[in-house]
């Protein structure tokens, strides 16, 4: 089964300050993973996808595949960024699509 | 574009009673998913449903049935509700031509 850790529950930024929430991913093969953002009692939504290698409000993910991650990161943090985010893969095989335990972002001003 | 609806919103039940969140999606989508979310406990699955007609057990099944209506819509029911079951459900869909997953704005229950 494709699993994604992340290890961060919460972490603190403080603002202007460099991001990097991190994804860890124990599949093999060519991995397809996602991040989604949950900001303040709203629905999550996608925030990035690594195919799509782009840049989402200043966000970037790469993909590592020898250190098999997918850190998302930004180089200055803004206070609109505190939100849940959530590393993914795909859906799997037997359709699950399993979560990571997500971290929280809390920009500090 | 609607995306994926559910009701209710919010919602407040003592122990025991049984209630049923509704869940339709206008995507065409096949898959469809009930998730809850908990402090520190991230996104868990409770069901999920690979195509009309066929629901299957997640990571926290216990508690919860499911129904798949219809290629839409994709109900949970909480026969005998119990505080520990006091969370947000999210639902959320996903196509053949996209792997990646659409959520419903989520039903706050909180069981007394």
């Amino acid at each position: 089964a494709q699993r994604v850790t992340q290890p961060e529950k919460l972490l603190s930024v403080f603002k202007g300050a460099p991001v990097e929430l991190k994804c860890n991913y124990s599949y093999s093969g060519s991995p397809e993973l996602f991040w989604y953002v949950q900001y303040s009692r709203q629905r999550l939504q996608l925030l990035l996808r690594h195919i799509s290698r782009e840049s989402i409000k200043g966000f970037t993910a790469d993909l590592n595949k020898g250190e098999t991650s997918f850190h998302l990161k930004k180089p200055f943090a803004q206070e609109e960024d505190s939100a849940m985010y959530y590393c993914a893969p795909p859906r799997q095989r037997d359709d699950k699509i399993i979560f990571g335990k997500g971290t929280r972002l809390h920009i500090l001003p | 574009n609607a995306g994926v609806t559910q009701t209710p919103k919010f919602q407040v039940l003592k122990t025991g009673q049984s209630m049923t969140l509704q869940c339709a999606q206008d995507m065409n989508h096949n898959s469809m998913y009930w998730y809850r979310q908990d402090p520190g406990m991230g996104l868990r699955l409770i069901y999920y449903s690979a195509s009309e007609g066929t629901t299957d057990k997640g990571e926290v099944p216990n508690g919860y049935n499911v129904s798949r209506l219809n290629k839409r819509e994709f109900s949970l029911r909480l026969e005998s509700a119990a505080p520990s079951q006091t969370s947000v459900y999210f639902c959320a869909s996903s196509g053949l031509a996209t792997v990646e997953a659409f959520f419903g704005q989520g039903t706050r229950l909180t069981v007394v």
